[in-house]
């Protein structure tokens, strides 16, 4: 079973920082997915990376499939930002395998 | 993008009765649906999977009996609590998967159930 970890599990910081919020996994995957939680509960899917680099806006995710890491990066951050950002994982079992999660990081930005 | 409509988004419901959380696939046919839940500050857990026309898969420690899920046709999967008890409040979630486009993750809404 795949273990996910993010880092950091709390950050706060002032508008118009660089944010960097990282990802690590312990099993191939077939796909990573950075996932935006509200308040609300609702999510968004941001990103989804089998490899490289995507860019989307002021998002930026990463992934390095030999080390088994991913990043999420925000220029330019925005208090509009706030909320918590989830990594997830699909296996590479080939079929429709269900997500694994971290446990999301804690994301606001103060104006 | 493709569009998962999930209802209701909160429902409230008393000790021992059974609630029913539709998932929906709006604008293309979800060959597999995914439930999820997630407990107060803690991670969302799949709980189970389901393929149109066939029995579901539960996860480890998801009692089939009590989680009833039905994937009848590729547009609609349901998740029946049964008999809730106040532990099983909760944010419920479904996530379906389009045939070749099954690494994809389309998110429903998520439904909040408190059973008081």
């Amino acid at each position: 079973k795949n273990e996910v970890e993010q880092s950091p599990q709390n950050l706060t910081a002032q508008e118009g920082e660089f944010i960097t919020i990282n990802c690590s996994y312990s099993v191939g995957i077939s796909a990573l997915h950075w996932l935006q939680q509200h308040p609300g509960g609702g999510i968004v899917s941001l990103f989804m990376l089998s490899s490289g680099k995507k860019k989307h806006g002021r998002l930026i995710a990463t992934i390095n499939i030999q080390e088994k890491h991913s990043s999420l990066h925000i220029t330019a951050s925005h208090p509009r930002d706030s909320a918590v950002y989830i990594c997830a994982v699909r296996g590479s079992g080939g079929g429709a395998d269900g997500l694994t999660f971290g446990k999301g990081t804690h994301l606001i930005i103060q104006p | 993008g493709a569009v998962v409509s999930q209802h209701p988004s909160r429902v409230i419901c008393k000790s021992g009765t059974s609630v029913k959380i539709e998932c929906r696939s709006l604008d293309f046919q979800a060959t597999t649906m995914f439930w999820y839940r997630q407990f107060p500050k803690q991670s969302l857990m799949l709980m189970a999977t389901s393929n149109e026309g066939s029995k579901a898969t539960y996860e480890q420690g998801v009692e089939k009996d009590k989680f009833l899920i039905n994937h009848a046709s590729l547009t609609l999967s349901t998740l029946t609590v049964t008999s809730a008890h106040p532990e099983d409040s909760s944010f419920y979630i479904c996530s379906a998967a389009q045939g070749s486009r099954k690494t994809e993750a389309f998110f429903g809404q998520g439904t909040r159930l408190t059973v008081v």
